[in-house]
């Protein structure tokens, strides 16, 4: 009954570095989302993929990268961290449905620091 | 551009108090609302969800309404517990080819004190 999980939970990163971020959801659900929440600004949708192999951009994509080569799987990737990215990153998934009316659900999401 | 406004930014209610959150949002052209709950380091848990052409959705002790013509939305809260004690999120979705994206508000702190 895991859900959605996120790892790594934490992570500080030097300006410049890479990384990448994992998630997977067992709901064997078709859309899948990377947010980042900052104090202030809310959730903000970086990208997103409505099924295996598709990848689109949200709100705020800069210096973001992601992959859906599972449908189980979606990877966000930061090619060379700088200090705004530092945020708290969620990652969320839903079922396609009939109407697309099936709420999202949510990891617990990943702490980035960047130094 | 969509944008959604909650209020109040934060409320304390001592516990068994009946309380109302708000959310109002720019753009009436909406797929559907989902209420969150995000308890403190931790990820969001949906509440309820309601569709453009319905006006209430309950679950136990929540009620949410949708107004969608005023671009309103408000959580109802009845005899509030300390275990209700969060931030409530409002997020609204955009039809067509939208995909279920969200947008969200910046959340109401409650602090439900015995």
């Amino acid at each position: 009954n895991a859900g959605v999980t996120q790892t790594p939970k934490f992570r500080v990163l030097k300006t410049g570095q890479s990384m990448t971020l994992l998630c997977a959801q067992d709901m064997n659900h078709e859309y899948m989302y990377w947010y980042r929440q900052d104090p202030g600004m809310g959730l903000r949708l970086i990208h997103y993929s409505v099924g295996e192999g598709t990848t689109a951009k949200g709100e705020v994509p800069d210096g973001y990268n992601v992959s859906r080569l599972k449908k189980q799987n979606f990877l966000l990737g930061l090619e060379s961290a700088a200090p705004s990215q530092t945020s708290v990153y969620f990652c969320a998934s839903s079922d396609r449905g009939v109407r697309r009316t099936e709420p999202q659900h949510f990891g617990d999401g990943t702490r980035l620091s960047i130094l | 551009k969509q944008e959604v406004t909650q209020i109040p930014a934060a409320l304390s209610v001592p516990e068994g108090e009946n309380l109302v959150l708000n959310c109002s949002f720019t753009d009436s052209a909406i797929y559907n609302l989902q209420w969150f709950r995000q308890d403190p380091g931790k990820g969001l848990t949906s509440l309820l969800l309601i569709q453009s052409s319905q006006r209430e959705q309950t679950s136990g002790r929540l009620n949410a309404s949708l107004d969608k013509s005023s671009g309103r939305s408000t959580l109802y809260i009845a005899a509030s517990q300390p275990g209700d004690s969060a931030t409530y999120l409002c997020a609204v979705s955009r039809g067509g080819t939208s995909y279920g994206k969200l947008t969200f508000g910046q959340g109401t702190i409650l602090t439900v004190h015995p």
